[in-house]
């Protein structure tokens, strides 16, 4: 399985201060991906990242991706209340698999502390 | 922008009885997914569906699962006999391409078995 972990399971801290998340995964991948999810709501697609691309920006958020070690980093910068979500990282297979399923890892729960 | 919208939002049924969970993927979107999340926790892979089949579907996706595209724009989830341990939020995505494209998901049922 090409699933992704997350880590830390769960991250408090306070507003304005930088959050890191980690995701590792198994298998090998054409892309990686980070979603989001408010309590009680569907996910939202943040970034998508390249196995050819090694870091990716996206207004505060900075992704990284390691594809010798399987894994990658979501960095929010100068987190803010509206930002205390669930942070997924999601993989999928190489194309030579035929694998049509994206793969979602167990989510990183971001508390942020006004 | 466009949405993938799920009905119903909250479905309650007793144990054994069939239901269907419908969405209305987004409409130049030619990949569909159904995902499950139990109680907040990992988002599960179930079958993911293209050019009127499954191309890939889970563990989870047993006899008691069906998928179908019945017209132009809906797409459903039939569980035929509910068990208690299918309560769960169901999500339904879509997206554009097979690989390397984001998934766009719905708000999610949550289905309630009792």
């Amino acid at each position: 399985s090409q699933q992704g972990e997350e880590d830390p399971q769960a991250l408090s801290i306070q507003e304005g201060e930088n959050a890191t998340m980690n995701c590792s995964y198994k298998t090998s991948i054409n892309n990686l991906q980070w979603y989001r999810q408010n309590s009680g709501r569907g996910l939202v697609h943040l970034i998508l990242i390249r196995s050819n691309e090694r870091e990716k920006h996206s207004g505060r958020l900075r992704v990284t991706l390691d594809t010798s070690k399987k894994s990658s980093s979501l960095l929010i910068t100068a987190s803010r209340a509206a930002d205390t979500a669930s942070y997924f990282c999601a993989t999928d297979g190489l194309l030579m698999n035929r694998d049509d399923k994206i793969i979602f890892g167990k989510g990183t729960r971001l508390h942020i502390l006004p | 922008e466009p949405e993938v919208t799920q009905t119903p939002s909250h479905q309650v049924t007793q144990m054994g009885q069939e239901v269907i969970l419908r969405c209305v993927p987004i409409s130049n979107h030619l990949y569909f997914y159904w995902y499950r999340q139990i109680l907040g926790q990992k988002v599960e892979f179930l079958v993911s569906f293209y050019n009127n089949e499954i191309s890939e579907k889970s563990e989870i996706f047993d006899d008691q699962f069906s998928v179908e595209r019945p017209d132009g724009s809906n797409f459903t989830l039939k569980i035929r006999s509910t068990k208690l341990e299918d309560s769960a939020m169901y999500f339904c995505a879509s997206s554009e391409y097979r690989v390397g494209s984001p998934l766009h998901f719905g708000n999610g049922t949550r289905l309630t078995v009792t």
